[in-house]
């Protein structure tokens, strides 16, 4: 079973500063595809960000890029001139080929003013 | 596009009564659609993948009667908590891929979710 592990419960930053949040997962698969959520107080699971485990390129998404080291299986995300909006609980999920998705347990992200 | 419409987004019934929540997707098709279930301040935990028109698979632990699920078409999944317990209340959150799509590395789509709480 695949499992996902996100170490960090809360984090916190400063507006217009930037953060890193970690994630570990692990698998025997080959062909894998890994996302960052975002869940706002409403709720919503908005995707932020996804990588394909084949591409050795990082993805990148205007203010949000990770840093997917396949070896080492990690799969950060981080977030430049963090915004408060950007205020809300981070999962990191992993998903195999035309399969279901499993999140890790998720950080608390604050964007202090 | 690849809307998730989920509804009631939230419910109270008394213990002992049955819930049944509704996840469609409205401008696409899904073969499969997975139900989810996020306790406070907790991950979404798979109850179970939903596919149309076939019985759906549950994850370990999951009691498949209680938790019932039909998968009729293409558009739409329910849900039904049966013999609801306070223990039950959760927030329930259902997700579909689109068939459509590229398929295996698409994102799931997921609905607004539905806060139940039994009484």
């Amino acid at each position: 079973a695949q499992t996902v592990t996100q170490s960090q419960p809360e984090m916190s930053v400063q507006e217009a500063e930037t953060v890193t949040l970690s994630c570990t997962y692990d698998t025997s698969e080959n062909n894998y595809y890994l996302f960052w959520y975002k869940q706002p107080p409403s709720r919503q699971m908005i995707l932020v960000i996804r990588q394909e485990a084949y591409k050795q390129q990082n993805a990148t998404e205007n203010r949000f890029s990770v840093n997917f080291q396949k070896a080492a299986k990690s799969f950060s995300l981080k977030i430049s001139d963090s915004q408060l909006g950007d205020t809300a609980m981070y999962f990191c999920a992993f998903m195999k080929h035309g399969n279901d998705m499993r999140f890790g347990a998720g950080t608390r992200l604050t964007v202090k003013p | 596009g690849a809307v998730v419409s989920q509804h009631p987004s939230w419910v109270i019934c008394k213990s002992g009564t049955s819930v049944k929540i509704e996840c469609r997707s409205l401008d696409f098709q899904a073969t499969t659609m997975f139900w989810y279930r996020q306790f406070p301040k907790q991950s979404l935990m798979l109850m179970a993948t939903s596919n149309e028109g076939s019985k759906a698979t549950y994850e370990q632990g999951v009691e498949k009667d209680k938790f019932l699920i039909n998968h009729a078409s293409l558009t739409l999944s329910t849900l039904t908590v049966t013999s609801a317990h306070p223990e039950d209340s959760s927030f329930y959150i259902c997700s579909a891929r689109d068939r459509d799509t590229s398929s295996y590395n698409s994102p799931l789509h997921f609905g607004n979710g539905t806060r139940l709480t039994v009484t």
